[in-house]
Formats: C-alpha cells, sequence, structure tokens
C-alpha cells in the first residue's frame, strides 16, 4: 500500500468546517483512499473512502486531486464530539483476501469552542 | 444499528498466562480482524480470518497467537503464555466483504494489562 503524509494535528474551531489534508504521491491506479477516525480510546471507525471522484456522505466529503497525489477530508460543520485522531489509508480493495488496515500516526484533530 | 461487540472490556492477567479475547462481529459479515494498540502507538493489525481460516497475518501475530471462530457467532484471540509487552488495546473488526467497501466495523476494544 501507498504511503501517506498527514499533519500530526490541527486545531479547528467548532462550527467551522475542517479540512484535513494528506498526501499519497506514489497512490496507485487501483488504490482507493479510505479516511477512518478514533475516538479516544475508542475502536477506529470508518469515514469515508473514494478512487478519483469526489464523495460525500452524512460524515464527510472527500476531495481528491486530479492527479490523485493528494486528498483532504472536509468535516463541514465541526462539532466538538469530531475530536478524534483522523487516518487517512491508501489500500487496494483486494477481491478474496481480507487485507488488514495499514493505520499511520494520522492528524489529533481539535474542535476548539 | 448493528455493531461488534468485545468481551471482556478490560482483563488483566499474570505474566505467563493464557488469555482469551471474544469477539462477537456483526451477524452478516464474512471477515473477521484482529487489531491492537499499545498505549500511546499506532494501531497495528494483526490478522484477519475468512471462511474458517486465516486469510492474512502480520509478523506480530506469531505462534503465541491463534484465532478460531468456535460456533456461528464468536470469533476469538487466544495469546499463549502472556508477556509484559502484549498489554495493549485488542480490537476486532469485521467486514461483509472484501470485493466492495470492505468497510471494517470495529468494536469498543478490550484492554489488556499483563502484570
Amino acid at each position: 500500500d501507498a504511503k501517506t503524509t498527514q499533519p500530526p494535528s490541527m486545531d479547528c474551531a467548532e462550527g467551522r468546517a475542517a479540512n484535513l489534508p494528506c498526501n499519497h504521491s506514489t497512490i496507485s491506479g487501483n488504490e482507493y483512499v479510505y479516511w477512518y477516525r478514533q475516538i479516544h480510546s475508542q475502536g477506529p471507525q470508518y469515514i469515508i473512502h473514494g478512487l478519483k471522484n469526489n464523495e460525500t456522505n452524512e460524515m464527510a466529503s472527500l476531495i481528491i486531486t486530479e492527479d490523485r497525489k493528494s486528498s483532504t477530508l472536509i468535516l463541514p460543520h465541526a462539532t466538538l464530539r469530531d475530536t478524534a485522531v483522523y487516518y487517512c489509508i491508501v489500500r487496494v480493495i483486494a477481491g478474496g483476501g481480507a487485507d488488514g488496515l495499514t493505520f499511520g500516526k494520522g492528524t489529533h484533530l481539535i474542535i476548539q469552542p | 444499528e448493528p455493531e461488534v461487540t468485545q468481551t471482556p472490556s478490560h482483563q488483566v492477567t499474570q505474566m505467563g498466562q493464557e488469555v482469551i479475547l471474544r469477539c462477537v462481529p456483526i451477524s452478516n459479515h464474512l471477515y473477521f480482524y484482529w487489531y491492537r494498540q499499545i498505549l500511546g502507538q499506532k494501531v497495528e493489525f494483526l490478522v484477519s480470518f475468512y471462511n474458517n481460516e486465516i486469510s492474512e497475518k502480520s509478523e506480530i501475530f506469531d505462534d503465541q497467537f491463534s484465532v478460531e471462530r468456535p460456533d456461528g457467532s464468536n470469533f476469538t484471540l487466544k495469546i499463549r503464555s502472556t508477556k509484559l509487552e502484549d498489554s495493549a488495546m485488542y480490537f476486532c473488526a469485521s467486514s461483509v466483504d472484501s470485493y466492495t467497501n470492505n468497510e471494517q466495523f470495529f468494536g469498543p476494544g478490550t484492554r489488556l494489562t499483563v502484570l
């Protein structure tokens, strides 16, 4: 799986949009960008994933650059409950095999009241 | 909403003892996983399990570890002869399949403390 680079920490004011960047310059054509988050001491939680088109769900939006070398996770209206470590993971969705996720250190997002 | 459950939430054991961590994956899921997170460190993949056999395992998953799905619902991680460095949070996860989304749903974790 391709390597990702994320800032170690970010602050965001409550109610504002939180934009979390991720660099994945060595991404391959068949690798997807996944985002998970881990609220303190809890199990990681899936947020969103995409291949090359921008994606949106009830939790967040994912913007992937045209060259796919970077992406941004957007939490449109951050709340205090969004304080967590956010992980950007690049991986192939493999048929016939149950691939484990490779977590990096992620970005510790702190939502300020 | 269906969720992955894990028991116990906290397990304390003496070094050299065997422990079994239990997980109940989401009922229609086919793939099962164990991860661990040593305090202050990254979440690390241990093993994945499909169709009653190990699908993939990491270097961490050595002969000290084993997994089993003893019945139709439970998925267990056994650690034989625990060591101090096995102290960690252990997370179970499950997914529907690996062909489409492969979103993994994680349980709340078991905190293992080896004394």
